[in-house]
This record gives structure tokens, C-alpha cells and sequence, in this order.
């Protein structure tokens, strides 16, 4: 079974760009869950989606958006980039019984 | 807010047994867990254990939760150099790993 996937693993913005990230779960997972994962915040919950719906939502600006299709492929999106949003964002999908989340190895993003 | 504290560095010889410790402040967290993290990767779930349970093994790894106390620690028995990596403690309520709390993570440094 494919793990997850996201791309691209690199990304290079300037400042006030904006950026889309994308993920594929595992194959049968429904929710996908994003991650910020930076040196002085460590990993912080951006937001969650289920069935095309989002379910949870961490404490981030409105310039972090993020959807889900159908077949429960994700895009993220940060507009109007900042350098503080260089970091390493990270998709994951949890399982069928949301016991367990299993993580893609991320975009770097840096924004110059 | 939920808080997952760790220590940042621990560092043992090859062969040695290696103990993480975590705390975290959530009374309701209903699973607990482990995530190695190697440079330039994703996040990987080693082990988690349900809120009910005081000690789990899987092969190296030994988790052991003291409920009362609200303390979380992962054993890797015959630690390898392999094993050098960034451990994640991460807590979450109900069957929802989707939306995990994590601590800052612990490296692990096996010297040879």
C-alpha cells in the first residue's frame, strides 16, 4: 500500500506569494490532517478534513486554507506569504479507526 | 491548552538501553504516543498505547504511562545507531489522531 504523498518536496516563494501544497492519503483513509513543523514552534496543528468537510482547525491566520476533493486528496494554501511561514508542512491520514496518523515527508517551504 | 513537554537531548552508547520521558497536562487524553522522525523525513509511528493501559512492548520498544502522574516514557532496549533520530511524544483525545498535540521532541544520539 502507497504511504502518503505530498508535493512538491521543495518550495521557493518570495514574500507575498502565494502557495498551493498537495497530499494524497493512503489509500481508503477519509481524514487528512496538516502540520507546521518549524525549529522555534515545533509541530502545530494547522487543520483536519474528512469527507470534504473540515473538522478541526488549529490556531492559525485566514491565510492558511486548506480543502479536500472527493477522493480524499488535500491541497493547503497560504496566501500573502510571510517569512515566518518557512517551515516544513506536513500532511498525514489517519486511519480507518482514527487511532493511528500516518505522515507524508513534507514541503519545505521557504519564502525568501 | 493541551501541553506535551520532553526533554531535547539524550544521548547513550550503542547497546545501551535508551528512556524517553514526556509529561503531558491533558487529563482527557485518551491515546498517547511515539513518532521517530529522521533528517529530512516525515514523521514515523513507532508505538502508542491507550489511556487504559500502563505499560505496552513491541519487540524493542517498551512504553510505559503512569495515568496519575500524567507521564509517558518510550524504552528502546539494545539501542543501535539506527535508533539516532528525533522521538515525538504526542497525545490525543478519542479515536481523533487526526488532531494530535506534540511535544518538541527528544534527539537521540547513539554514539558507536
Amino acid at each position: 500500500k502507497a504511504g502518503v504523498t505530498q508535493s512538491p518536496r521543495y518550495l521557493f516563494k518570495t514574500r507575498g506569494q502565494q502557495v498551493t501544497l498537495s497530499c494524497s492519503p493512503i489509500s481508503g483513509h477519509r481524514s487528512v490532517s496538516w502540520y507546521q513543523q518549524t525549529p522555534g514552534q515545533g509541530l502545530q496543528f494547522l487543520f483536519e478534513y474528512f469527507s470534504e468537510t473540515q473538522r478541526n482547525k488549529g490556531n492559525f491566520p485566514g491565510r492558511f486554507s486548506g480543502r479536500q476533493f472527493s477522493n480524499s486528496r488535500s491541497e493547503m494554501n497560504v496566501s500573502t506569504l510571510e517569512l515566518g511561514d518557512s517551515a516544513l508542512y506536513l500532511c498525514a491520514s489517519s486511519s480507518l479507526d482514527g487511532e493511528k496518523l500516518f505522515f507524508g515527508s513534507g514541503t519545505q517551504l521557504s519564502v525568501l | 491548552g493541551e501541553d506535551v513537554e520532553q526533554s531535547l537531548f539524550l544521548s547513550v552508547r550503542e547497546g545501551d538501553s535508551s528512556v524517553i520521558n514526556c509529561t503531558y497536562t491533558d487529563s482527557s487524553s485518551t491515546y498517547l504516543y511515539w513518532y521517530k522522525q529522521e533528517p529530512g523525513a516525515g514523521l514515523q509511528l513507532l508505538t502508542y498505547i491507550f489511556s487504559n493501559m500502563d505499560m505496552k512492548q513491541d519487540q524493542r520498544l517498551t512504553v510505559l504511562l503512569n495515568k496519575k502522574d500524567k507521564h509517558l516514557s518510550l524504552r528502546i532496549a539494545d539501542t543501535q545507531t539506527g535508533d539516532s533520530a528525533i522521538y515525538f511524544c504526542a497525545e490525543s483525545r478519542g479515536t481523533n489522531a487526526g488532531k494530535s498535540t506534540f511535544g518538541d521532541g527528544t534527539t537521540l544520539t547513539v554514539k558507536p
